[in-house]
């Protein structure tokens, strides 16, 4: 695609309940990776995938959250019993490998309540 | 573990008048610095990469430099456009990219 998308752009969700974030990188990508971003902050990396095969999840905050990428493009980040501090920015981007540049999605912000 | 450090957080410029940000970094093998833009509600914008000490690029009014502990981000005769957080990553041996917390640049006409 001509960049690289994220939905939804918003979720609000109640404690407790799972949610599932989408990427979609620039289709040439090889490389992509999740990142956590607080307000005022620069983004926090969480994990990356190299096509499916996860090479670093040792961002991930604890093991409520999950990362997929099974076909080597759309990838998933899901967040299973949610709590208050999981309420961020979740950015997505892409590279055409590691090393080389990342181009970042929009953003979905979530809330939990 | 790398860390990045941004300086100022803030700076506040009239239209025309150049400057420089400060990213101070320390690494395990570096692999990239990188300088991204950010505009208020967007995702960070890729900007330049520098690889090694000595390097500079340059991109309108933009120019980074890079030396074996720090960058610079030189900003000759800025225009209120260029109001952004300006982003400073590094990527070392663990091929992530670390992010220092920004500074917000408002050019002011």
């Amino acid at each position: 695609g001509a960049g690289v998308s994220q939905s939804p752009r918003y979720k609000v969700t109640k404690r407790g309940q799972d949610v599932t974030l989408r990427c979609d990188p620039i289709s040439s990508h090889a490389t992509l990776y999740w990142y956590q971003q607080a307000l005022g902050q620069g983004p926090e990396f969480l994990t990356y995938f190299n096509y499916e095969a996860q090479p670093d999840k040792s961002g991930l905050p604890s093991d409520r959250f999950s990362a997929e990428r099974p076909e080597g493009s759309i990838s998933t980040l899901t967040i299973q019993r949610t709590e208050q501090r999981d309420s961020a920015m979740y950015r997505c981007a892409s590279s055409l490998a590691s090393d080389y540049e990342q181009y970042f999605g929009p953003g979905t912000r979530l809330t939990v309540t | 573990e790398d860390q990045v450090t941004q300086s100022p957080e803030a700076l506040r410029l009239q239209e025309g008048e150049s400057s420089s940000l400060n990213c101070s970094y320390t690494v395990s093998g570096l692999r990239g610095l990188f300088w991204y833009r950010q505009d208020p509600g967007k995702g960070p914008e890729f900007l330049f990469t520098l690889y090694s000490a000595g390097e500079e690029k340059e991109k309108e009014r933009l120019k980074a430099t890079l030396t074996k502990k720090e960058s610079f981000l030189h900003i000759t005769a800025p225009k209120p456009e260029d109001s952004a957080t300006y982003l400073c990553a590094v990527a070392g041996s663990a091929r992530q990219l670390t992010f220092g917390s920004g500074t917000q640049l408002t050019v002011l006409p």
